[in-house]
């Protein structure tokens, strides 16, 4: 069935570290990606999105680039901050048929250290 | 501004009771949605509402419930069936059902059972 499968956290970076979150799904049809961020206490927010194959979503300094060959929607970001702390969450939408609910990872937490 | 509410921030309630959850949003949007967030896992879907006066199961409908009998407000209600309550509760909107690019989530509401 449909899933998506994210990197386990919690993940640990020093400001200005390379970051890469991995995120594969498995889907039929041919989804939309995204990624959402929680920071702590609020809600979840739209962080950036890929419609179809070889779209790069991108946002705040993230990004993000649809790969249908590997079924993969893997986060980036070239320099982390300490408000980048959060969880984030893959998720995508299956476009085929009437139900297109999100189905979600399970959230990577990530703290970076001054 | 616009956007979505959620009262109270924190609730306890005792085994055997009843709890209503608010959701209220002033972004004219048709379709509003109930997720439970449990530690480590991803969202999922309790309830959704496409336009006043109705709503639908989601994945883990069981123990809840709702009504829509306002655009503005969906209400969630945990009832004393609902097995293991504890969670984070995360109501949503949006402009159409599933429209995701105009979807905005609440801060939660986190619900402790004692």
């Amino acid at each position: 069935g449909n899933s998506v499968t994210q990197m386990e956290g919690p993940v640990t970076l020093s400001e200005e570290a390379f970051l890469t979150i991995n995120c594969t799904y498995t889907a039929t049809g041919y989804p939309s990606l995204f990624w959402y961020v929680q920071y702590p206490g609020e809600g979840l927010q739209l962080l950036l999105k890929a419609t179809k194959a070889d779209d790069k979503g991108s946002n705040k300094g993230f990004e993000a680039t649809y790969r249908k060959e590997t079924t993969s929607f893997h986060l980036e970001k070239g320099s982390v901050q300490v408000s980048d702390s959060a969880v984030y969450f893959c998720a995508f939408q299956d476009n085929a048929g009437n139900n297109r609910k999100l189905i979600w990872g399970l959230g990577t937490s990530l703290a970076v250290n001054p | 501004d616009g956007g979505i509410t959620q009262s109270p921030k924190y609730l306890f309630r005792k085994e055997g009771q009843n709890v209503t959850l608010s959701c209220e949003q002033n972004l004219n949007h048709d379709a509003m949605y109930w997720y439970r967030q449990d530690p480590g896992q991803g969202l999922r879907l309790i309830y959704y509402s496409q336009i006043v006066n109705d709503f639908q199961k989601g994945d883990i409908a069981e123990g809840y419930s709702v009504s829509r009998e306002k655009k503005e407000s969906f209400p969630l209600t945990v009832t004393s069936a609902q097995k293991n309550p504890t969670a984070f509760y995360l109501c949503a909107s949006s402009m159409a059902l599933w429209a995701t690019d105009t979807q905005y989530f609440g801060p939660g509401t986190r619900l402790t059972v004692l």
